[in-house]
């Protein structure tokens, strides 16, 4: 079955860290692109990130509302995507949903697939 | 940034009824365009993408249409598992984005 699983979401003060994961299962991990979306409480969507895979070279992009600030980065030995994020402010607070981008290339756009559960952030003095 | 508009912003139908939700791109995004729907508590589930093409296990009543910067989707028989919100989402250009949502209710 292909999953997605985030962790590593908790109560964290502004201007604090947080590390974000999101564990891949049931698929080629590697061959894939992966992006990180955010839904603030009673909000919409909002995309903030997305990795490309090691044949673009791990390259990253972000959203202007975080870059910066957070920072992408995998591991596809180990099947993870992490999301550092620094400088939290209390606009970061948000469910932050994990994605797999289907048909994404260095030639083609695709779309997310599968995505996680979520993992929540709170940013709270 | 190409801005995503949905309407209406929420909808209340009967069980039956034919529901259409409209989605208006800012600037051209050719048929890279995705429609979700989200219930209560979970995560955004893919509905249709490139427009008009149903993900896998998706029933055939929900259907996509449009390019460029008009695009539709149509639930073709509302069903009470059919409440949630609904999202058109851009991926022909970053940042992504999301339009502002649409809330189905039953009546």
């Amino acid at each position: 079955e292909v999953q997605l699983v985030e962790s590593g979401g908790g109560l964290v003060q502004p201007g604090g860290s947080l590390r974000l994961s999101c564990a891949a299962s049931g698929f080629t991990f590697s061959d894939y692109y992966m992006d990180w979306v955010r839904q603030a409480p009673g909000k919409g969507l909002e995309w903030i990130s997305r990795s490309r895979n090691k044949a673009n070279s791990y390259t990253t992009e972000y959203a202007a509302s975080v870059k910066g600030r957070f920072t992408l980065s995998r591991d596809d030995s180990e099947n993870s995507l992490y999301l550092q994020m620094n400088s939290l402010k209390t606009e970061d607070t948000a469910v932050y949903y994990c994605a797999r981008c289907l048909y994404c290339s260095s030639s083609t756009w695709g779309y997310m697939d599968v995505w996680g559960k979520g993992t929540t952030v709170t940013v709270s003095s | 940034d190409i801005q995503m508009t949905q309407s209406p912003s929420s909808l209340s139908a009967s069980v039956g009824d034919r529901v259409t939700i409209t989605c208006r791109a800012s600037q051209g995004v050719s048929s890279h365009l995705a429609w979700f729907q989200q219930q209560p508590g979970k995560a955004p589930k893919p509905l249709i993408y490139a427009a008009s093409s149903l993900q896998s296990g998706v029933p055939s009543k929900f259907s996509g249409s449009g390019s460029g910067t008009y695009f539709t989707l149509t639930i073709s028989s509302l069903q009470p598992e059919d409440f949630g919100t609904y999202y058109c989402q851009q991926y022909t250009g970053y940042p992504l984005t999301f339009g502002g949502g649409t809330k189905v209710e039953i009546k």
